[in-house]
């Protein structure tokens, strides 16, 4: 059973519009909700990460909102630039073991 | 701070050698260290979870004897790839966590730069 699923597959944004992706899980017991990116050939680093007794968190261009009572969360991305585009991966952790979505291919064009 | 390395970068290898990949936290200490597996456009899956000092826990579904882990000191761990086939060809990546502020692990994790291993 997949514990987060992430949608989309796939998103192509142009430059200077908002790159929105959407995560959700089913565990109640997770407490730590972070971000990855991902380049080709690369290691996943983390971008942003929030915690359930927040609902909303910033840093620079890039958001997340956590909804508990639905147990989704969602990135945000403003402004999106070229050089965002990458592959994202949400995770989900309880006890520091991670459940990783599918992740999100994002294209952003010039 | 808080950067992981990995060594190899990329390993070819022939049918049934045995590969071993390192995987360092340079300037920090690390509690718990993770070896994940990528497949080509899809998600991280954890293998193994290692304590420095004691045996690793394996996922469901992983050869602990196929996919040997040592963790011999707070900032090294190695993976070894015993007898490798063409069907362990994928992204190898690691990742470490820091102490945490009660002595355990933290949350955050901080990943390797993967190691891509080529079976042939």
């Amino acid at each position: 059973q997949q514990q987060v699923k992430q949608s989309p597959q796939s998103l192509i944004v142009q430059k200077g519009g908002i790159s929105i992706i959407n995560c959700a899980y089913e565990n109640t017991a997770f407490d730590y909700f972070p971000w990855y990116q991902q380049f080709p050939g690369k290691g996943p680093a983390l971008l942003i990460a929030i915690r359930p007794d927040v609902s909303e968190k910033k840093e620079g261009r890039f958001t997340i909102s956590f909804n508990k009572s639905a147990k989704q969360f969602s990135l945000h991305i403003m402004d999106s630039q070229p050089g965002d585009s990458a592959t994202y991966f949400c995770a989900a952790s309880n006890f520091n073991k991670f459940y990783f979505g599918s992740g999100t291919k994002l294209n952003v064009k010039p | 701070g808080a950067v992981v390395s990995q060594h190899p970068s990329r390993v070819i290898c022939k049918s049934g050698t045995s590969v071993k990949i390192e995987c360092r936290s340079l300037d920090f200490q690390a509690t718990t260290m993770f070896w994940y597996r990528q497949f080509p456009k899809q998600s991280l899956m954890l293998m193994a979870t290692s304590n420095e000092g004691s045996k690793a826990t394996y996922e469901q579904g992983v050869e602990k004897d196929k996919f040997l882990i040592n963790h011999a000191s707070l900032t090294l761990s190695t993976l070894t790839v015993t007898s490798a086939h063409p069907e362990d060809s994928s992204f190898y990546i690691c990742s470490a966590t820091l102490r945490g502020l009660a002595g355990g692990p933290s949350h955050e994790q901080f990943f390797g730069p993967g190691t891509r291993l080529t079976v042939l």
